[in-house]
């Protein structure tokens, strides 16, 4: 069935290195793939996302990758800040109305 | 401005005792999500509304409903919550099903006592 696997689930960085969070689907037919902080207690929030037709798209400090064959993408957080500590969700969108999450990292970066 | 409202914020109910939870949308958005989100855990869709189209997800227990009187609210009931309902219910809206952004609200924290 439809499925998203993401890797690391906990990643600590030092401040001002980067930090790379990936993950694999199993749905050819996904066609969107966004990319939500979350911090505590707070709602996910959209901060990059990715169509199928693009292989890279950067945002400042933020980037994502995108490979179709593999069925792998990956975030890119380039001079982490301690504000960057949080819950990280890839996801998949296959068509349709239903979003697949991955079960998150939870990145700590270190002042 | 809030573009996707869900009241209340922290709700407390008893063992099974049904409570309902409610949001709102500024943004004319087709599509309606409920989420359930627990401790540590990815957002679990429990359904969602295309417009008036109810989808219910396969697995959503029937103590779950939904209802949406309009095109800006949508209403979350919980018929009998259980302790295991104790968690985060994050409403969602989209503007139609391609691929497209969703918009959280800020959810509402169930407890059951």
């Amino acid at each position: 069935g439809e499925n998203v696997e993401q890797h690391p689930s906990t990643l600590s960085v030092q401040e001002g290195d980067s930090a790379v969070i990936k993950c694999t689907y199993s749905d050819s037919a996904s066609n969107y793939f966004p990319w939500y902080k979350q911090e505590l207690g707070k709602r996910p929030q959209l901060i990059i996302d990715i169509r199928s037709n693009v292989g890279e798209k950067k945002d400042q400090r933020i980037a994502v990758t995108l490979n179709k064959t593999a069925k792998h993408f990956s975030l890119h957080i380039t001079e982490t800040q301690p504000e960057d500590s949080a819950v990280y969700f890839c996801a998949a969108r296959p068509g349709g109305f239903k979003t697949i999450f991955g079960a998150g990292t939870r990145l700590f970066v270190k002042a | 401005d809030a573009m996707v409202i869900q009241n209340p914020r922290y709700q407390v109910t008893q063992f099974g005792k049904p409570v309902t939870l409610s949001c709102s949308q500024t943004l004319n958005h087709n599509v309606m999500y409920w989420y359930q989100q627990k401790s540590s855990q990815a957002p679990k869709l429990l359904f969602h509304y295309y417009d008036k189209d109810f989808n219910n997800e396969a697995d959503t227990p029937d103590n779950f409903q939904s209802r949406r009187p309009n095109t800006s609210f949508c209403f979350l009931d919980i018929r009998s919550p259980g302790l295991g309902d104790a968690a985060m219910y994050l409403c969602a809206t989209s503007r139609d099903g391609t691929a497209g952004e969703q918009y959280f609200g800020p959810g509402t924290r169930l407890t059951v006592t």
